[in-house]
């Protein structure tokens, strides 16, 4: 069945470090994936959407990466922020975006 | 702008009693509408979808039930509470097609 693989849990970083987490995903075909970030006691914000048709994303200094040929999505960061911290969610869309699945998410802390 | 208002902000139930949540999306007609589910530190699951009113498809039941009586109204509820449905409630909404969900602040919700 459709799923999204997030194997990262945690992730502790120093301020000004290179920040990369990747994810997998299962289903058929090339679907569109998306990456959140969650603040502590909010709702997810969306944080990049990337489809077949351009590969990847940017916003806020983040930067997704979707790989076809390996069935995975990665975000990076250059130098992450103490601000940054925050939990990660990769996503995956069904064909009719009508399902969305949604990775365990990477709880980022960024010592400053 | 599109604005997204969740109600209650937070609840706290007892067990076998009844809960209505409820969610109200401005400036924005016919919009996709979602209910999502998340455990304390887990991951988003998707409970319900709707794309038009009065039509709403379950994904993950949870003994809940969603209900859109207006174009711009998500309620979501139950005859009787569990401990299990203990957790963060979302809605969310889509402009449609290859559109990503974006999301309400959440209703946090104990049962006890």
């Amino acid at each position: 069945g459709d799923s999204v693989i997030q194997m990262q849990g945690q992730v502790t970083l120093s301020e000004n470090d290179f920040l990369f987490i990747n994810c997998t995903y299962s289903t058929t075909g090339y679907p569109t994936l998306f990456w959140y970030v969650q603040y502590s006691g909010e709702g997810p914000q969306l944080l990049l959407q990337v489809t077949t048709a351009n590969n990847k994303g940017s916003s806020r200094g983040f930067e997704a990466t979707y790989d076809k040929g390996t069935t995975s999505f990665h975000l990076q960061k250059t130098s992450v922020q103490e601000i940054d911290s925050a939990v990660y969610y990769c996503a995956m869309s069904d064909p009719g975006y009508q399902n969305f699945y949604f990775g365990k998410g990477t709880s980022l802390t960024v010592i400053p | 702008a599109q604005t997204i208002h969740q109600w209650p902000v937070a609840e706290i139930k007892a067990v076998g009693s009844p809960l209505s949540l409820g969610c109200t999306i401005k400036g924005k007609s016919s919009p996709n509408l979602y209910w999502y589910w998340q455990a304390t530190g887990g991951t988003l699951q998707q409970l319900f979808y709707s794309i038009t009113v009065g039509q709403v498809e379950s994904v993950v039941q949870l003994n809940l039930s969603a209900s859109r009586p207006k174009d711009d109204q998500f309620i979501l509820s139950t005859e009787k509470l569990l401990l299990s449905h203990s957790g963060f409630y979302l809605c969310a909404w889509s402009r449609g097609n290859n559109q990503a969900p974006l999301f309400g602040e959440g209703t946090r919700l104990s049962v006890l």
